[in-house]
């Protein structure tokens, strides 16, 4: 199974400042989730990145408040731009490995813990 | 109206109890059901998954799907400390590319 690592883990920021998210892989995956996971609150998806196209996002969810950048089969990075404290959440990656024992079985990061202030 | 329904509890048994977490969903078109495990600081890892209507059973755990009541169930038996966790029921839905949907998740605490 993939094995995937956030950087960074945590990070207290301030209001209108913007966040980069590193989520690095240690196989090639073509797909590539980030979520949003709130206080109590389900994963929400947020994009879909596959390699060599512009990221997928759901509805809610803009290019220009979270750009998404996927420049090789290994990594991605996800921007949290102009912040507010409703931004505080979690905020995960996750890959679809097609060599996963299980269709469509999801591989999670650790998650990067953002507080806005 | 979501999706997908999950009581959040928290849930709180005793060790050796048996645990019963449920969800409920909308949508015909979710095709495959899985069960994840989220430990507190980590990210989620699927423990259990299925295709159709019925029963699967894995040791002490048990993933129940009723796709005519749109509902699905997971059973964890001899329940130990460990499995102290949040526990996510998710739901695949493939309308041109595939996506997982989450219900809200249960935390779930066995007290020794």
């Amino acid at each position: 199974s993939a094995v995937i690592s956030q950087k960074p883990s945590r990070d207290i920021c301030q209001r209108g400042t913007s966040l980069t998210i590193q989520c690095q892989v240690d196989s090639q995956v073509t797909m590539m989730f980030w979520y949003r996971q709130q206080p109590g609150q389900s994963l929400t998806l947020i994009a879909t990145a596959n390699q060599g196209s512009e990221a997928t996002y759901e509805s809610g969810f803009v290019i220009d408040k979270f750009p998404i950048s996927r420049p090789n089969l290994t990594f991605s990075t996800l921007t949290v731009s102009n912040m507010s404290p409703e931004d505080s959440s979690i905020y995960l990656c996750s890959v679809e490995d097609r060599l996963a024992r299980v269709r469509y079985e999801q591989f999670f990061g650790p998650g990067t813990r953002l507080t806005v202030l | 109206q979501k999706e997908v329904e999950q009581d959040p509890g928290p849930l709180s048994v005793p060790e050796g109890a048996i645990v019963s977490l449920n969800c409920t969903y909308s949508n015909s078109a979710f095709q495959y059901f899985m069960w994840y495990r989220q430990y507190s600081r980590k990210g989620p890892e699927l423990l259990m998954y299925t295709y159709s209507s019925g029963n699967k059973e894995d040791g002490r755990f048990t993933a129940q799907v009723d796709k005519s009541s749109k509902y699905i169930s997971l059973f964890i038996r001899d329940s130990q400390p460990s499995d102290s966790a949040t526990y996510l029921c998710a739901m695949v839905i493939i309308q041109g590319a595939q996506k997982l949907v989450f219900g809200q998740g249960t935390r779930l605490t066995i007290n020794p």
